[in-house]
């Protein structure tokens, strides 16, 4: 079944400590996303790729980095958690024409940086 | 630059009751429009979207939105909720940038609760 997976789905980690979520899709899309969401708040554009190594930054500045090696895998990476970078992270992913077409979303990593 | 308004932060609605949940978008151009619905822990899911042509859309789970632009608004409704409908729902524009579509902008969303 084609899907959008994120692991880990929670993660408390202490500040400092480098930490990787990790996303994959098995849908053959080229196109991939980073969103944050801070509780009650809308969702802002981090990172978004085109395809293989292709990284772009979004909307919202970031101090996380996104690496895009296969085309379904779009890892996020942080060198030293802080507890501003608190938040759920969205990962996403469409087809890829030059135009507009459905993202679809993976279930999101609370991320908590004590 | 794009940008949603949600004004609705809350609503409650009785179950069989009709909902309407307001966006009103900012963009220069023709519009990309979406509705999303999150439920607790999931990820988000489309419920319909808005590129071109008939105004009134129809999408999942009983939803349609009408796209008015003269009033910058593309809301979204339902003629009877259910207790499953009881979600968070955002409303979002496409955005391009110079190397084409890009992302989403989102609104801050309406959290719906239904009342038995």
């Amino acid at each position: 079944e084609a899907d959008i997976y994120q692991t880990p789905r929670y993660l408390v980690i202490g500040t400092g400590k480098k930490i990787t979520l990790e996303c994959s899709q098995t849908m053959g899309h080229d196109k991939m996303y980073w969103y944050q969401q801070d509780p009650g708040m809308e969702l802002h554009l981090i990172h978004y790729s085109y395809g293989v190594n292709s990284t772009e930054k979004g909307d919202l500045s970031s101090e996380s980095t996104v690496s895009r090696i296969r085309t379904e895998h779009f890892p996020l990476t942080l060198e030293s958690a802080r507890p501003s970078h608190t938040s759920q992270y969205l990962c996403a992913s469409s087809e890829w024409d030059g135009g507009f077409n459905e993202q679809f979303f993976g279930p999101g990593t609370r991320l908590t940086v004590l | 630059a794009q940008s949603v308004t949600q004004p609705d932060i809350h609503i409650t609605v009785s179950e069989g009751a009709s909902l309407e949940l307001r966006c009103n978008y900012s963009y220069g151009a023709t519009p990309y429009l979406f509705w999303y619905v999150q439920s607790p822990g999931q990820g988000l899911q489309l419920l319909l979207k808005y590129f071109s042509g008939d105004t009134l859309v129809q999408g999942i789970k009983g939803f349609e939105a009408e796209f008015k632009r003269s009033q910058s608004s593309f809301n979204l409704r339902k003629p009877s909720v259910h207790w499953s409908d009881a979600a968070e729902y955002f409303c979002a524009v496409g955005k391009y940038s110079g190397g084409g579509a890009d992302g989403l902008t989102f609104g801050k969303g309406t959290h719906l609760i239904i009342q038995p």
